[in-house]
């Protein structure tokens, strides 16, 4: 059974604060991603990360950034956390996804996390 | 143009009735297509993979058409607990296999 933990469900902070979110994966996946998800605008991909140290800006990386120092730790930090930063933040695991089969390209989520800024 | 585009509903239908969502993509190269089921205030999760021959799993139904570009959905005898968003979802065919995120669908099962 995969499992994507994500550290915290809900989170409230400041504005101005440095905020750190994290997610682990048991999956041995080499594909780690960031997204937020806002009421309207779907999905929207932050960072993500193909391999250890490796990353590459998503849709909307500005605010953030990421580290990945292990290949089951990916981090999303919010450097100087703004109201504009609320939302619903997903962690998300795959493999490297160079399989033809769909199933062998499946992604999976961690439950989430609700950050509030004020 | 999105890149994965679908109806955002809401659909509203009756208990029992059979309701169809469709998704077209842009990107002729993609390969990966799945549906995946959102509750309200959690995280998605897959419902199924689709393949280009088309596949069944119980009351849902996935179908792919390559020449159309176009994935549909078809959920047989509606259940309450099918009322839910269903995201489409593409690959963006590159070397790491993006997932791109259609906006959802949103379905209400109506007793």
């Amino acid at each position: 059974d995969v499992k994507v933990t994500q550290s915290s469900r809900y989170l409230v902070k400041r504005t101005g604060e440095k905020v750190f979110l994290e997610c682990v994966q048991d999956m041995d996946h080499e594909n780690m991603f960031w997204y937020r998800q806002d009421p309207g605008l779907g999905l929207r991909l932050i960072y993500f990360s193909y391999d250890v140290k490796m990353k590459e800006k998503g849709d909307i990386p500005e605010g953030y950034s990421v580290s990945r120092e292990k290949k089951e730790r990916f981090s999303l930090i919010l450097e100087s956390a703004s109201t504009n930063q609320t939302s619903m933040y997903l962690c998300v695991t795959g493999p490297r996804g160079r399989s033809i089969r769909p199933r062998e390209n499946i992604q999976y989520f961690g439950a989430g996390t609700r950050l509030s800024v004020l | 143009r999105k890149e994965v585009e679908q109806d955002p509903g809401p659909f509203n239908v009756p208990e029992g009735a059979t309701v169809a969502f469709n998704c077209t993509y842009s990107n002729s190269a993609s390969q990966s297509f799945f549906w995946y089921r959102q509750d309200c205030r959690k995280e998605p999760k897959l419902l199924m993979s689709v393949y280009s021959s088309g596949n069944e799993d119980g009351r849902f139904t996935a179908q792919l058409n390559r020449a159309s570009q176009y994935i549909s959905l078809l959920i047989r005898d509606s259940k309450l607990s099918d009322s839910a968003t269903y995201l489409c979802v593409g690959d963006n065919a590159g070397n790491n296999r993006k997932l791109i995120w259609g906006l959802g669908t949103s379905l209400a099962v109506n007793p």
